[in-house]
């Protein structure tokens, strides 16, 4: 079964910190990853994304980094704000698949002022 | 203004009660999705649907119909709920044709007596 792991659960990071989530997947037919980004009360917002024939992707402070052999992906977030608060949501798109995402479970990120 | 809206935002029911959660998109995108969010799951897809007419099962779809009369409007029916389908409930739509985002409702908070 296809799946997305992300790791660590939770994490707190100080203002002006770097924050790094995880995400690895298994199945290679993935090939586009997007990132949403969710507030509590709030549905998940697209953050961020990247292809596979990328191997980073950078947007103001969130970028991407791709490992397409290790199959693993992560998201940092440099200059960490309170603001950025949320739980953060690493997703993968199958060639295979048309149109349908499979979601990891989130990492819980607190910025601490 | 919102593009994907959801109604109710919060709902209670009676288990074996019949209930049915609406979406309605102005995005004039031709998916659109149902997801329940559950602590420590992420999203977990239950149906979706490629056009109005159409509607295709989701990885967990047990317990679970849906309708899609219009482009506009996709709703979720329990038939006879029950407490495990105590969930918050995400509806979203896509392009589709190759366009891989997502764009995500508010939510509703659903909980089964």
């Amino acid at each position: 079964q296809q799946q997305v792991r992300q790791s660590p659960q939770s994490l707190t990071v100080w203002e002006g910190e770097t924050a790094i989530l995880n995400c690895s997947y298994e199945d290679s037919t993935f090939n586009y990853f997007p990132w949403y980004q969710q507030f509590p009360g709030e549905g998940p917002a697209l953050l961020i994304s990247i292809s596979s024939v990328s191997d980073k992707k950078e947007d103001g402070r969130f970028t991407i980094f791709f490992n397409k052999r290790e199959k693993k992906l992560s998201l940092h977030i440099t200059d960490s704000q309170p603001g950025d608060s949320a739980t953060y949501f690493c997703a993968a798109h199958a060639s295979s698949s048309f149109s349908k995402l499979v979601f990891g479970q989130g990492t819980s990120l607190s910025v601490v002022p | 203004e919102a593009a994907v809206t959801q109604s109710p935002r919060n709902k209670v029911a009676v288990t074996g009660g019949k209930v049915t959660l609406s979406c309605n998109q102005t995005n004039n995108h031709n998916n659109m999705y149902w997801y329940r969010q559950d602590t420590g799951h992420g999203l977990r897809l239950i149906h979706y649907s490629y056009g109005a007419g159409s509607t295709e099962k989701g990885d967990i779809p047990d317990g679970y119909k849906a309708s899609r009369p219009s482009q506009e409007n996709f709703s979720l029916i329990l038939e006879l709920a029950t407490p495990s389908q105590t969930s918050v409930y995400f509806c979203a739509s896509g392009a589709g044709l190759g366009g891989y985002e997502q764009y995500f409702g508010p939510g509703t908070r659903l909980t089964v007596l």
